[in-house]
């Protein structure tokens, strides 16, 4: 079973444009973490949140994590062709890592 | 630091044989997750191993094993077959146990195809 949701489930942009993904779970968590998979490759980690954060960038990327709601959020700014990905978030509730199906993003030149 | 490999990159198996996989985590790790990945169900948990044991299982049938040796590297096994086994095989490694807010490192995959 997929502890994490991801909405919307396919995003089109436009390259500059800002891309947000959410991610809504069920149980009690240590982190949430985001990852992204270019086509038939591994998964490549791009930010954890621990459940004590609210907030975290990284480059481009800024982070949400509201626990009160079970939720989070994944911006991307100023989106590239190079975006064009599979991002998916995670959560650790402490012996695992569960994923959520993803959001299927193209940033389009 | 080279990163996680996984070999073979593609494998193509009949309904009944047996199949063994495997991962070699980065330099250091302790810790080499596996994941299923098809197209139905998304990244299913398979199991986790930690200094060679075993700490965590997913929901998978008993075709599905592993282990994992000294130096880290780890392999799964799936006997018997089936055309549902058809998938993107994940390993993943990181430094301490899941659970430590440590990142997970994914190799390429092993794409599995049943016929």
């Amino acid at each position: 079973s997929q502890q994490g949701e991801e909405d919307p489930q396919a995003l089109s942009i436009q390259e500059g444009e800002n891309a947000t993904m959410n991610c809504s779970y069920k149980t009690s968590i240590n982190n949430l973490q985001w990852y992204r998979q270019n086509s038939g490759r591994g998964l490549v980690h791009l930010i954890l949140i621990r459940s004590n954060e609210r907030e975290k960038h990284s480059g481009r990327l800024r982070v949400t994590l509201d626990t009160s709601k079970k939720s989070s959020s994944l911006l991307i700014t100023a989106s590239r062709a190079a975006d064009t990905a599979s991002y998916f978030c995670a959560t650790d509730a402490g012996n695992k890592l569960t994923f959520g199906g993803g959001t299927r993003v193209l940033v389009k030149p | 630091k080279a990163g996680v490999t996984q070999t073979p990159r593609y494998l193509i198996k009949t309904r009944g044989q047996q199949v063994t996989l495997s991962c070699s985590p980065i330099s250091g790790h302790r810790s080499v997750s596996w994941y299923q990945q098809t197209p139905g169900q998304g990244l299913q948990f398979l199991f986790e191993y930690f200094s060679e044991t075993q700490r965590n299982k997913g929901n998978f049938p008993g075709r599905f094993s592993g282990r994992q040796f000294s130096n880290s590297r780890s392999e799964m096994n799936v006997s018997t077959l089936e055309l549902g086994d058809s998938a993107l095989y994940l390993c993943a490694s990181s430094p301490d146990r899941v659970g430590d807010n440590s990142p997970l490192h994914f190799g390429n995959g092993t794409r599995l195809t049943v016929t």
